[in-house]
């Protein structure tokens, strides 16, 4: 088992560009999350997919979008990127609710010039 | 600020040294959670605690959450090279059922 994959692993943007990362999870899970690390800021949670089918906002959504593609996959989407999205970017799955164990994927290192 | 709050932010020792890290709040938790992360990866869960006083061990590590549920520490004897790492809390609010982290304490162990 991979456990929770993301792509790509370093990403350097323009002002304005957009992308999307890609997560995946192979544990069959319910629940995937996304977040951003930065320094003295912790974990913060941009969004939240309880199940397939749905997304909810987090703590920091502004600035973006996801999709739960399926039961795997939880996508997050930078429509135009801009510097203060400088940071990395955890995915994460759950087999329930909040409280269960977080099974983290290796991160995405972003870059907005 | 933080909703939860790491202390220290950082913490250099020696190895065979113990160590106490700390993680408070005036929030109530339903459960709260301790994972290390290593340089680029993600973290990985090392302990969940549930119950007011509660203390659990693993190997050399002590976890014991607050009595109240506001505050747990992560207590380490003889540490090593190893448990160099960013140690990381993170808490389920029991009023809302949200998930904090904190911003972790940083702990380098030099051989």
């Amino acid at each position: 088992n991979a456990g929770v994959t993301q792509t790509p692993k370093f990403q350097v943007l323009k002002t304005g560009q957009s992308m999307t990362l890609q997560c995946a999870q192979d544990m069959n899970h319910n629940s995937m999350y996304w977040y951003r690390q930065d320094p003295g800021m912790g974990l913060r949670l941009i969004y939240y997919s309880a199940s397939e089918g749905t997304t909810d906002k987090g703590e920091v959504p502004n600035g973006y979008n996801v999709s739960r593609l399926n039961k795997r996959e939880f996508s997050l989407r930078l429509e135009s990127a801009a510097p203060s999205q400088t940071s990395v970017y955890f995915c994460a799955s759950t087999e329930g609710p909040r409280g269960y164990e977080q099974y983290f994927g290796p991160g995405t290192r972003l870059t907005v010039t | 600020t933080q909703l939860l709050e790491q202390s220290p932010q950082f913490l250099s020792i020696q190895e065979g040294e113990n160590l106490t890290v700390y993680c408070n709040s005036s929030s109530v938790f339903s459960s709260l959670q301790w994972y290390r992360q290593e340089p680029g990866e993600g973290p990985v869960l090392l302990v969940t605690v549930v119950t007011g006083g509660e203390v659990k061990k693993l190997k050399r590590l002590t976890f014991q959450f607050g009595d109240a549920r506001k505050d747990s520490s992560l207590h380490i004897t003889a540490a090593q090279p190893g448990d160099t790492g960013l140690y990381l809390c993170a808490g389920v609010l029991e009023n809302n059922n949200d998930m904090r982290f904190g911003a972790g304490t940083r702990l380098t162990v030099k051989p």
